[in-house]
């Protein structure tokens, strides 16, 4: 039958090139926010993140970018590597005090192209 | 190795079997999350511990579900009569919460279920 998988948001990029993976989030209560890469058969794996308090926030070459005007999410990376092929994921926590789960966006896959 | 660990790593079961997966966190890690993850989809929250007290369950926890955290270390999730519907990867995630941290969850490689 046909894979839900196929649904998957998809960016393909130029090695060397710079990516932008975009994230619309649902909820203007939620602070804190989270990007992750997940390679096949593996678990998430951190990236980075960024509190509601900050609009940009860098890493060893990645950005992300917070707008909270209109609930908007980016990861930019920079100089794109094949090895950064993977499913990307935006995941929202919405108090940092109680409840701690992450409610997470349906990701988007990254092709890098050699 | 010093990252969240899960056993087993894949499990394949007949339906209405009990299985029970394994997860230990990150030394010191105060908080433990269970996830599930189904294919083309984004992890659910299903619950979580911090030490060895459950604080949250999902209402995608049905009563089949149970967790534990006896020793606030090292977690179980079992699941009782599995269903066909159960087949998905279970993700075990911790984090360090405090006042200072950000509460950052780092995820384990998931035990991947196969129920027939």
């Amino acid at each position: 039958g046909e894979s839900v998988g196929l649904h998957l948001p998809t960016l393909s990029v130029q090695e060397g090139d710079n990516s932008i993976i975009n994230c619309a989030y649902s909820n203007s209560a939620s602070d804190y926010f989270i990007w992750y890469k997940q390679e096949s058969g593996k678990g998430p794996q951190f990236i980075i993140d960024i509190r509601s308090n900050m609009d940009k926030r860098q890493g060893q070459r990645v950005t992300v970018l917070l707008n909270k005007t209109v609930k908007h999410l980016s990861l930019q990376i920079a100089a794109t590597q094949p090895g950064d092929s993977a499913v990307y994921f935006c995941a929202e926590n919405l108090d940092q005090t109680g409840a701690n789960n992450l409610f997470f966006g349906t990701g988007t896959r990254l092709t890098v192209i050699p | 190795d010093t990252g969240v660990s899960q056993d087993p790593r894949h499990k394949i079961t007949k339906r209405g079997q009990n299985v029970t997966f394994r997860c230990d966190p990150i030394s010191e890690h105060n908080r433990l999350y269970w996830y599930r993850q189904t294919l083309g989809q984004g992890p659910e929250f299903l619950t979580y511990f911090q030490n060895e007290a459950q604080l949250e369950k999902s209402r995608l926890l049905s009563d089949r579900f149970s967790a534990e955290r006896p020793k606030g270390s090292f977690s179980t999730l079992e699941i009782q009569r599995t269903e066909q519907g159960d087949s998905a990867m279970y993700l075990c995630a911790s984090s360090l919460w405090g006042r200072t941290s950000t509460d950052t969850q780092y995820f384990g490689p998931g035990t991947r279920l196969t129920v027939l």
